[in-house]
């Protein structure tokens, strides 16, 4: 595997259910970025670690937390979510947390919410 | 309020062609920009950036932009555009001042190619 991976790819969930979603990245990167993609709508950045601590909670509901075990994983654990939650959720990576440092992105995970 | 704006949410071109997209953004100090591509089903891909020095920069797949101080802009260029560079376009800067190192991002514009 090479670059930023996520699972699943696609992912239907109840109002609920819980569900986590996984990034792996196999850059050697200490940062780590989960975004929100909705339709219309700029990438909305959620959470930001930097060497596994988190530096960035963009308000994000409680219903979304985040965790990361290593420099290497992040996951996103949903639970009780709403439909409005429904988007594309892009994992990234960086070398370092800084707004120099280039971003690399996972190809996301489909999210409806039922 | 600090701001990134494309202005065009769809743009439809021959193949061959050239293209421009627009750039806008809105901050005090010159930011870093960005220009980021997402193909169909896929993550986002760093196209070309800029901090400072030459105004006119290149970047990967023939793209160039070029940063204008006095406009606020940061657009992108290619002089003949391939079928394969339609895709969704994102405009994104980086403010430079101390303690705000978050990406925003642009709407994106959507790139047609007709053949």
């Amino acid at each position: 595997e090479t670059g930023v991976t996520q699972t699943p790819r696609h992912l239907v969930m109840g109002m609920t259910n819980k569900k986590s979603l996984k990034c792996e990245q196999h850059l050697g990167h200490n940062a780590m970025y989960w975004y929100k993609q909705s339709a219309k709508k700029p990438l909305e950045l959620m959470f930001v670690y930097s060497l596994e601590e988190r530096v960035e909670n963009n308000s994000v509901p409680s219903r979304f937390s985040p965790e990361c075990p290593n420099s290497s994983h992040l996951f996103l654990h949903l639970h009780t979510l709403q439909p409005e939650d429904s988007a594309l959720y892009l994992c990234a990576s960086s070398q370092d947390w800084g707004g120099g440092y280039e971003q690399y992105f996972g190809p996301g995970t489909r999210l409806t919410v039922t | 309020a600090q701001s990134v704006t494309q202005p065009d949410i769809h743009i439809t071109v021959s193949e061959g062609a050239s293209l421009e997209l627009r750039c806008n953004y809105s901050y005090g100090a010159t930011p870093y920009l960005f220009w980021y591509v997402q193909s169909p089903g896929q993550g986002l891909q760093l196209l070309l950036k800029y901090f400072s020095g030459d105004t006119l920069v290149q970047g990967i797949k023939g793209f160039e932009a070029e940063f204008k101080r006095s406009q606020s802009s940061f657009n992108l260029r290619k002089p003949s555009v391939h079928w394969s560079d339609a895709a969704e376009y994102f405009c994104a800067v980086v403010p430079t001042n101390f303690g705000n190192e978050k990406l925003t991002f642009g709407t994106g514009t959507r790139l047609t190619i007709i053949p």
